[in-house]
């Protein structure tokens, strides 16, 4: 089975800030990993994805996100927020062993940019 | 990234009646399409996912003769609730990938149902 946890219901941050949103994953596998973001009443747009190679995935509007297999994790990062950023981050988690297997989401961490 | 749209983006009905949505990749062949319905405040529930040609499958306890879905071509889905109900009120969004399972999945801007 696999599974995502994103520990944080809601995140804020000044804007111009560094920002992390957590997240932690477990696959038996190899790991598949996704980053989207949701604004209101919209559906998900796709950040940045991980399948293998650096650790360190650059992705939409200026974010990163940082592969740790040691500890099983895939936090995003941006080394400066803006207001503009404030939305429902999404972390997703796919089994690449034992082929194709849906996508697990986990719950979404608000983001909230303070001018 | 690919584009992929949903018709209508809201739509409100009675009661017992079915409503259909449209999910449409735009810009590449979709060979498999997912349907998701998500509560407030809450993360994705994958109801279906659907190849291209063939029946659906459907998560467990998603009701299959509810939430009829056809995906008759590589560009298009639909997601029809029969019989709607109160209950069925949700946010759907669907998604599509190509066939290799490293492909991304992307989404559809999402339908807002609201039964009366």
């Amino acid at each position: 089975a696999q599974s995502v946890a994103q520990p944080e219901d809601q995140v804020n941050v000044a804007e111009g800030n560094p920002l992390t949103v957590k997240c932690t994953y477990s696959v038996s596998g190899n790991p598949y990993l996704f980053w989207y973001v949701q604004y209101p009443n919209r559906g998900l747009q796709f950040l940045l994805k991980y399948i293998t190679g650096d650790n360190l995935v650059k992705g939409s509007y200026g974010f990163e996100a940082e592969f740790n297999k040691s500890q099983t994790s895939f936090h995003l990062k941006k080394p400066s927020a803006l207001v503009s950023d404030s939305a429902l981050y999404f972390c997703a988690v796919r089994d690449l062993s034992g082929g194709y297997q849906k996508v697990t989401f986990g719950i979404g961490t608000k983001l909230q940019v303070i001018p | 990234g690919a584009v992929v749209s949903q018709h209508p983006s809201w739509v409100i009905c009675k009661s017992g009646t079915s409503v259909k949505i449209e999910c449409r990749s735009l810009d590449f062949q979709a060979t498999t399409m997912f349907w998701y319905r998500q509560f407030p405040k809450q993360s994705l529930m994958l109801m279906a996912t659907s190849n291209e040609g063939s029946k659906a499958t459907y998560e467990q306890g998603v009701e299959k003769d509810k939430f009829l879905i056809n995906h008759a071509s590589l560009t298009l889905s639909t997601l029809t609730v029969t019989s709607a109900h109160p209950e069925d009120s949700s946010f759907y969004i669907c998604s599509a990938s190509g066939p290799n399972p490293r492909e991304t999945q992307y989404f559809g801007p999402g339908t807002r149902l609201l039964v009366l």
